[in-house]
Formats: C-alpha cells, sequence, structure tokens
C-alpha cells in the first residue's frame, strides 16, 4: 500500500525552531514535496527533494532519506505567521503515477 | 508562476442538483488536476484534466459523478452531479508538472444541505 505519516499537531513558540517529520511507505518514489496551507487557503509549494541530504532556503530547511523513507521540514525563528498547515506528498512515478499526500500537521505558533 | 483564479468561490447547493466549478489560468498549461479536500483530511486527486480527450480518472472517481471539460490549455470545468452531503468539501483545481512546483487555485468550498 501507499501510506504517509506525519504528527496531526504541533504546538511550538515565537523565535523558536520546529522540525515537522514525514515517514513515507510507496510502492515507487521520485521526490518528496512540502507545502504549507494557511486556513481556507490554497496550498503554497514549499520544498521539493529528490535526493538524499538538506535543501536550505531562507528559513524553511527541507531533509531527505530515501533508504529510510523519512524527511522532516525544519522551520527557525518561527513567526506567528508560520502558523499552518503543513503537508508532506510524495511523487510516484510508477504505472499510475501521482502524488500521494500526507494528512498534513498542523503547526501553531504562540506568542 | 501561474495565477489561477475559480468560480464559485463557496456554494450551498441542494441534494441531487449538480454544480460546475471553473478553474482558469493566466497561462497555458500542459497539465491541469481537480482535487478534493475534506474537513481534516489530505489532498485527493480526481482526475487529470487533459486538452482535447477525456480526464483521467483516479480510483474512486467516476465520470458520470465528475464530469471534467477541458476545451483549451487555460480552462477547464469539474461538475458535481447528484449531489449529497458527503460531497461537500472544497475543490481545488492546480497546474503543474509531477516534478515541479504545483500552484493551487484559491478552492471552492461546497456546501451540500
Amino acid at each position: 500500500g501507499q501510506n504517509i505519516d506525519q504528527p496531526t499537531e504541533m504546538t511550538a513558540t515565537e523565535g523558536a525552531i520546529v522540525q515537522i517529520n514525514c515517514t513515507y511507505q510507496t510502492s515507487g518514489f521520485n521526490g518528496l514535496f512540502w507545502y504549507q496551507q494557511h486556513a481556507g487557503e490554497a496550498p503554497t509549494f514549499l520544498s521539493y527533494n529528490v535526493l538524499d541530504g538538506l535543501e536550505e532556503k531562507g528559513r524553511f530547511s527541507s531533509f531527505l532519506s530515501r533508504s529510510k523513507g523519512y524527511s522532516y521540514l525544519l522551520l527557525k525563528e518561527l513567526q506567528m505567521k508560520d502558523s499552518a498547515s503543513y503537508l508532506c506528498a510524495v511523487y510516484n512515478a510508477g504505472n499510475n503515477r501521482k502524488l500521494i499526500w500526507g494528512l498534513g500537521t498542523s503547526l501553531a505558533v504562540n506568542p | 508562476s501561474a495565477v489561477i483564479s475559480q468560480k464559485p468561490s463557496r456554494d450551498i447547493c441542494q441534494r441531487g442538483t449538480s454544480l460546475t466549478i471553473q478553474c482558469q489560468v493566466d497561462s497555458q498549461v500542459t497539465m491541469m488536476f481537480w482535487y478534493r479536500q475534506q474537513p481534516g483530511q489530505s489532498l485527493t486527486l480526481i482526475a487529470t484534466a487533459n486538452q482535447g480527450s477525456e480526464a483521467t480518472y483516479e480510483s474512486g472517481f467516476v465520470i458520470d459523478k465528475f464530469p471534467i471539460s477541458r476545451p483549451n490549455l487555460t480552462f477547464s470545468t469539474l461538475t458535481v452531479s447528484n449531489m449529497s452531503p458527503e460531497d461537500s468539501s472544497i475543490y481545488l483545481c492546480s497546474v503543474g508538472d509531477w516534478q515541479s512546483e504545483q500552484y493551487f487555485g484559491p478552492g471552492t468550498r461546497l456546501t451540500v444541505t
């Protein structure tokens, strides 16, 4: 089967660092995406990892380990506006190629 | 990048009726997708809208229930037919290649009573 696991909810403090984990079990793997979705809005792209390692983009970084079926999104210097849902999605380029989406992690940033 | 608009932004409909959702993109794109996001749930792909041919539906979704049109490379419609309360959801269109960023429309919030 195809499965993506993320924590349902997380809470952090403004200015702190938070790590959101994503584990996946899919029949194929050709890349992993992270999206941010504020309440009532559409998802917006954050990162795309194909190879193992850490990709840094400003306050956000994303890590991938293909052998472990594991990724994390690291948010530094948290701001109130980072309160949102963070969606992990795996791209499977197999016979039925598509994106497989996790349920998302709802992050609340408190002052 | 691509800018996507959807109409309507929200609607309340009676069961048994149908609603057509429009998706307009500001540039020509090859791939357009229709998703459903139910409360507390993940994004679920309904179908890929193909220009000049029938849409490709995912398991659990059929053309009779969710007919899709794609008359050109900037526009698509999704119809939710013979609606029931279980169809209450947010419907999103998106564009982009599988291995690159997808751009999403603002969504259509549908409530079926």
